[in-house]
């Protein structure tokens, strides 16, 4: 079946402009997590879903990051006034419930120029 | 301070050798899990352990979880081309939270 794919696969963009990285979870996997991977790092948790709810957003670096899963599948990060620190890879991981095993899609590279 | 430090951070060798990468911390958990990412990929599981003192094998490739559940190693025997990778151990962050803690990585490059 298919895996967890993140569109788009990059994204370059211009400091301050607001950009949206989208997950489709594998189908029936109730929960979703978004990292963030910086070059020779591993994975930062940033936000954790159960169903639609963010049951944890502690990962979130500022009031700049904001994330929704509206209809308990598909899920978008979207960052606000980007800054170049924002650069680097986001991930995206599903799983049949929260601590299950995690499912990561390829990432999305994004670049802030 | 990373919660898990890996080491070494990066370790090139010879198709054939044997290699042991380790993940430490001075916390105690109550599993811990190892992945390997290749580039332009995301993470994939490879084992999760649970018990002190635990070993599990996938073919060449032996995890064990220290006694005290602090810390793992992972011991490529034999290493291949095709192991090439970043080597990952993660933890579930304090109870009651599904908040996964991933280590610096293990930068591995295996040369034919």
């Amino acid at each position: 079946g298919a895996g967890v794919s993140q569109t788009p696969s990059n994204k370059v963009t211009e400091k301050g402009k607001y950009v949206e990285l989208r997950c489709d979870p594998i189908s029936g996997h109730t929960a979703l997590y978004w990292y963030r991977q910086s070059l020779g790092q591993g994975p930062e948790f940033l936000i954790y879903f159960q169903g639609t709810g963010a049951a944890d957003d502690s990962g979130l670096p500022n009031d700049r990051f904001f994330a929704v899963r509206p209809e308990g599948s598909v899920s978008t990060l979207k960052i606000q006034r980007t800054e170049r620190g924002d650069s680097a890879v986001y991930l995206c991981a599903s799983s049949r419930q929260g601590a299950g095993e995690q499912y990561f899609g390829p990432g999305t590279r994004l670049t802030v120029t | 301070t990373q919660l898990l430090e890996q080491s070494p951070q990066f370790l090139s060798i010879q198709e054939g050798e044997n290699l042991t990468v380790y993940c430490n911390s001075s916390s105690v958990f109550s599993s811990l899990q190892w992945y390997r990412q290749e580039p332009g990929e995301g993470p994939v599981l490879l084992v999760t352990v649970v018990t002190g003192g635990e070993v599990k094998k996938l073919k060449r490739l032996t995890f064990q979880f220290g006694d005290a559940r602090k810390d793992s190693s992972l011991h490529i025997t034999a290493a291949q081309p095709g192991d090439t990778g970043l080597y990952l151990c993660a933890v579930l962050g304090r109870s009651g939270t599904y908040k996964y803690i991933f280590g610096t990585g293990t930068r591995l490059k295996v040369l034919a």
